[in-house]
């Protein structure tokens, strides 16, 4: 059974400081593995998708990088501002297509 | 931009009762999935569609809840009777491919009282 764990559970930063936040995971056959972006009482919102095959992707200030073999993914937000405070959730995909996810980092960035 | 439909948004219901929530993928993806996320943790499958079959659903409590998605569009989640255990965030997401991204609704929060 794939298990994914994202250490911290929670993360507080002055605003301008980079983010660097973690999942590791322990079947390193997976198919991809997504980062998403929650707000209290909302829906996942998607950030960014990395394949298998890729090592990392980029999207604005955000920042993916993955190393299947050692079943790990750091997702880097450049530069943090008080509207990236949110939780952050990793999710995998195994070839069943089924997504399993981490429990979440939780980050606040102070003004 | 196509999203994810989810109703309703907030749902409080009676232990024992009925309730039933709602999900219309976006057009075209073919896998559509049911999670259920617990204030703090992180969404666990109870159920995964490929069209209208069910591909997954050893997660699902097959004694009170049920799931279908008959011509493989929309689809409905239920529970019968519901019990205090149940409050949670409900969200619905659906992916084109297996190496597509996937897209959740807004989700539905249900408190049994």
């Amino acid at each position: 059974k794939q298990e994914v764990t994202q250490i911290p559970a929670a993360l507080s930063v002055p605003e301008g400081e980079n983010l660097v936040l973690n999942c590791s995971f322990t079947d390193s056959a997976i198919y991809n593995l997504q980062w998403f972006r929650q707000d209290p009482g909302k829906g996942l919102t998607s950030l960014l998708l990395i394949q298998s095959s890729q090592r990392e992707q980029t999207s604005g200030r955000l920042n993916a990088s993955l190393d299947k073999s050692s079943g790990r993914s750091t997702l880097y937000i450049a530069a943090s501002q008080p509207g990236d405070s949110a939780t952050y959730l990793c999710a995998v995909r195994m070839f069943s297509v089924k997504l399993s996810f981490g429990a979440g980092t939780t980050v606040t960035v102070r003004a | 931009e196509a999203e994810v439909a989810q109703s309703p948004r907030y749902k409080i219901t009676e232990k024992s009762q009925a309730v039933a929530f709602w999900c219309d993928p976006i057009s075209g993806h073919a896998t559509l999935y049911w999670y259920r996320q617990i204030l703090g943790q992180g969404p666990e499958l109870l159920v995964q569609f490929q069209d209208e079959s069910v591909v997954d659903d050893s997660q699902l409590p097959k004694d009170r809840f049920s799931a279908e998605r008959l011509k493989g569009v929309d689809s409905t989640l239920k529970i019968q009777p519901a019990e205090l255990g149940d409050s949670a965030m409900y969200l619905c997401a659906s992916t084109e491919g297996s190496n597509t991204e996937a897209f959740f609704g807004q989700g539905t929060r249900l408190t049994v009282v």
